[in-house]
């Protein structure tokens, strides 16, 4: 069984369309993350929610909107895409913050 | 000053030697350390976790910290060519919900 699931995979769409991406994990953790990989492979954190409860917003376009309809799913939507949106997008979930993260298997982004 | 350096490598090591992989950080704060391994075009796989100064030992790996010092290292003794892959550390802050990764370091492992 997939402990942290995204979909979908792939998602080659163009600029300007919106799309969402949706994460499930079945862990019974408390807390979700969204992080974005660019192509220099640097991790960076985007959004968490612990318990349906946004606590970290960082600085992020407010094209990407984020959304907890339970604490096993984090969704991310994202308005009016640009080239520079490219990147693999992650979802992790953990029990708490100081506890290490599972990763989702990842969406790779590409915009035309 | 990046929260959590690492050397960005490659770090090449000979199949069967003992690869060295060093992370600062700059929270004093931070009490746990992870580090991450990420194959090409794969999710990062946590591979070990330390929470207390000294050794901590699990399989090839050991992860060492030292938190006076605010470093935290990873060994991978009898290196072999499948360890070739990015190891990333991370720290979460001590304030705020944040786990802050380095850069990662890739790792080349050649027969």
């Amino acid at each position: 069984d997939t402990a942290v699931s995204q979909t979908p995979k792939y998602l080659v769409t163009q600029m300007g369309n919106d799309k969402s991406i949706k994460c499930e994990q079945n862990l019974g953790h408390d807390t979700m993350y969204w992080y974005k990989q660019d192509s220099k492979k640097f991790l960076k954190i985007m959004f968490s929610y612990n318990n349906k409860e946004l606590i970290i917003n960082e600085t992020v376009p407010n094209r990407f909107s984020p959304k907890s309809p339970d604490k096993a799913h984090l969704n991310l939507h994202i308005n009016s895409l640009e080239l520079g949106d490219s990147a693999v997008y992650f979802c992790a979930s953990s029990q708490d913050r100081l506890q290490p993260q599972h990763f989702g298997d990842g969406t790779r982004l590409s915009i035309l | 000053q990046k929260e959590v350096e690492q050397n960005s490598g490659p770090l090449s090591v000979p199949e069967g030697a003992i690869a060295s992989l060093n992370c600062t950080y700059s929270d004093r704060g931070s009490q746990s350390f992870f580090w991450y391994r990420q194959y090409s075009g794969k999710s990062p796989e946590l591979i070990m976790s330390i929470y207390s100064n000294g050794d901590k030992e699990d399989g090839r790996f050991t992860a060492q910290l030292n938190k006076a010092s605010q470093y935290v290292s990873l060994l991978i003794r009898d290196s072999q060519p499948s360890d070739s892959a990015t190891y990333l550390c991370a720290a979460p802050q001590a304030a705020g919900n944040k786990l802050t990764f380095g850069g990662g370091t890739r790792v080349l492992v050649k027969p």
